[in-house]
């Protein structure tokens, strides 16, 4: 079956520091990957995507960046975080052409 | 106007009575509509998808859709406290098949 991993689940980070969010996936082969972010009390706002290694959709203008190296490892990255980057960070993924996604456990980051 | 549209509650129903959770969309070209439970603080869990208008059964929830209508609905039958979470419904997007609209969600409470 498989299994998505994503770490770490929380995460404290001063202003201006950078980030590193990975997550990975087990027991399938080429899925779609996503990175999302949920405010607090808000809904999923849909950071990046992709479809294959290297190749990477980006869904909203903001300091963040991603990248996917490998087929089941995508990253999510910061140079300098900025205080509005707090949230619920949440990794999926969904098999290529069929479209349920399925979440990993989420990073809750907070920045001080 | 939102994309996904849902009360964002609370639902307040009693323990053993019928949950109706409602969600519309605004894309006529939407194919594939899914409802996701999310505990507080836990990443959302996939529940139920449907593609076809009607209805769609699986244990003790049911999934309706009227494409007609644009709305897509969400029965939970014989609540139980352990139903207490917020629904996300959520809709393909037009523009691309792998990339899924959230809604911001519906708080529904079962109280014993």
């Amino acid at each position: 079956s498989q299994t998505i991993h994503q770490w770490p689940a929380t995460l404290v980070q001063p202003v201006g520091s950078p980030l590193s969010l990975e997550c990975t996936v087990e027991g399938t082969s080429n899925p779609n990957l996503y990175w999302y972010r949920q405010a607090a009390g808000r809904g999923l706002q849909l950071l990046f995507y992709s479809v294959g290694i290297g190749q990477i959709s980006s869904e909203v203008p903001q300091n963040l960046s991603a990248s996917r190296p490998q087929d089941r490892q995508f990253i999510l990255s910061s140079k300098k975080l900025l205080l509005s980057d707090s949230g619920f960070y949440l990794c999926a993924w969904s098999a290529p052409h069929h479209q349920p996604q399925h979440f990993g456990d989420g990073t809750r980051l907070s920045i001080l | 106007q939102k994309e996904v549209e849902q009360n964002s509650g609370p639902l307040s129903v009693p323990e053993g009575a019928i949950a109706s959770l409602n969600c519309t969309y605004s894309d006529r070209g939407s194919q594939s509509f899914f409802w996701y439970r999310q505990y507080s603080g836990k990443s959302p869990e996939l529940i139920m998808f449907i593609y076809s208008n009607g209805d769609k059964e699986d244990g003790r929830f049911t999934a309706q859709l009227n494409k007609a209508s644009q709305y897509v609905s969400l029965l939970i039958r014989d609540s139980q406290p352990s139903d207490s979470a917020t629904y996300l419904c959520a809709v393909n997007n037009k523009d691309s098949s792998y990339k899924l609209i959230f809604g911001s969600g519906t708080r529904l409470l079962v109280r014993p």
